[in-house]
């Protein structure tokens, strides 16, 4: 399975774009790049997924770049119930029970 | 209704009992699966069913035993834990299929003594 590397943590004002990076640079054809985040004490939560396109829906974008090796996700207007760990997870299409989270980056919003 | 609930929010247990987790959804999802979760760590994947069958365990140890009585139930029995396995256990549900989403519950916080 590819891995994905996110730094541990960032921070974003309130209000203002915030853009989490991810390196998968051993990413395969099949497999797709899936963003999950969790909110302290919560279960995970599904933001979005794309395979090569970029994609948005109303939670956020994601920017994948065209050899596939990283992507970004970006909350356009970030407020402080943003504030979460953010995961960025490689999905195999003929294994797609098998989901291993990143170790993923704490997003904090500042007022 | 599109959630997963998971029972009991909080579990305190010492090494010598035996209690199980219980995590259900009714969304008609064929997939479902166990996490855990340390503090300050990611989940870790455990256990899936998919269509009610046993489909991946991740080498975990025979105290923890997942159990799927029908499609909208999960449980994991657990007997014999040391106070390592304390952790958040997270139940998740999904579509079957290639790329759907995963819903997760809120998770049961286990301690055990």
């Amino acid at each position: 399975d590819a891995k994905t590397t996110q730094p541990p943590s960032m921070d974003c004002a309130e209000g203002r774009a915030a853009n989490l990076p991810c390196n998968h640079s051993t990413i395969s054809g099949n497999e797709y790049v899936y963003w999950y985040r969790q909110i302290h004490s919560q279960g995970p939560q599904y933001i979005i997924h794309g395979l090569k396109n970029n994609e948005t829906n109303e939670m956020a974008s994601l920017i994948i770049t065209e050899d596939r090796k990283s992507s970004t996700l970006i909350l356009p207007h970030a407020t402080l119930r943003d504030t979460a760990v953010y995961y960025c997870i490689v999905r195999d299409l003929y294994n797609f029970n098998k989901f291993y989270f990143g170790s993923g980056t704490k997003l904090n919003v500042k007022p | 209704d599109t959630e997963v609930t998971q029972t009991p929010k909080h579990l305190v247990m010492g090494m010598t009992n035996k209690k199980s987790l219980k995590c259900e959804q009714h969304m008609g999802h064929r997939a479902m699966y166990w996490y855990k979760q340390k503090a300050k760590k990611p989940p870790e994947l455990m256990f899936v069913y998919s269509y009610e069958k046993l489909s991946i365990n991740e080498s975990v140890p025979s105290r923890f035993s997942p159990e799927c009585p029908n499609s909208s139930l999960l449980n994991l029995h657990l007997h014999a834990l040391q106070p390592e396995d304390s952790a958040l256990y997270l139940c998740a549900s999904s579509p079957s299929g290639s790329y759907n989403e995963q819903f997760f519950g809120p998770g049961t916080r286990l301690t055990v003594l």
